[in-house]
């Protein structure tokens, strides 16, 4: 069975930072290509950044450039979200997917809320 | 890159079926068949229901499709179920440097 389970989150000050981890089990992990995906509180999907299979090559979205830095750990099936610098508006539930369809995610995380309040 | 735009809401009765529209430009939606669309209950993750415009993972019941015109992307609920109501997103390939961009999001209400 495939699982995805993050950790990681919590209530942080604004300027700190914070990583984001999601272990993955049930499947070849190295094989997948792997994703985060945000959820501001009652606001819609953003998705945030991606990661090839071996680590070699990322991809963000245009707003989190700069401050969120995707990586894994294909030892031990783990993938995670430095998020630097945190600010207000990246207050929300995050997700981590796996990009196991073309250009899709198949499977997901149940999400870690991250809240980010003085 | 903004968002793909859908409606906020549509409504149906059982039985009846519902068209959910996902916009974009000629540079996403108008130039990738990579649509894809999520269904996303309260309290729970996001489930894939249709991928690349109008492919059905497998246990995703028939009565979810998908189609493509030009710049706008829909995905269509038929024999609407009251277990249907709830949040849908789509969610297309925009550029190889920025990957991807969800829609508005669409809540879908069983009357």
């Amino acid at each position: 069975e495939v699982q995805l389970v993050e950790s990681g989150g919590g209530l942080v000050q604004p300027g700190e930072s914070l990583r984001l981890s999601c272990a993955a089990s049930g499947f070849s992990f190295d094989d997948y290509w792997m994703h985060w995906v945000r959820q501001a509180p009652g606001k819609g999907l953003v998705w945030v950044s991606e990661i090839k299979t071996d680590g070699t090559k990322t991809n963000y979205a245009d707003s989190m450039k700069g401050r969120f830095t995707i990586s894994r750990d294909n030892a031990k099936n783990t993938v995670f979200l430095q998020i630097n610098s945190l600010r207000a508006e990246d207050t929300g539930v995050y997700y981590c997917a796996r990009g196991g369809l073309p250009f899709s995610l198949d499977y997901w995380g149940q999400g870690i809320l991250v809240t980010v309040s003085s | 890159q903004s968002a793909l735009t859908q409606p906020p809401s549509v409504s149906g009765s059982p039985g009846q079926s519902v068209t959910i529209s996902c916009t974009g430009t000629n540079s996403d939606i108008g130039y990738y068949n990579r649509v894809s669309w999520y269904q996303k209950l309260p309290g729970t993750a996001p489930k894939v229901i249709i991928f690349e415009v109008s492919n059905r993972p497998s246990g995703v019941p028939d009565r979810f499709s998908g189609s493509k015109s030009g710049n706008t992307a829909s995905l269509t609920i038929s024999g609407l179920q009251a277990e249907d109501e709830a949040d849908y997103y789509c969610m297309s390939f925009i550029s190889p440097t920025t990957p991807y961009v969800f829609g508005t999001g669409t809540k879908v209400t069983v009357l």
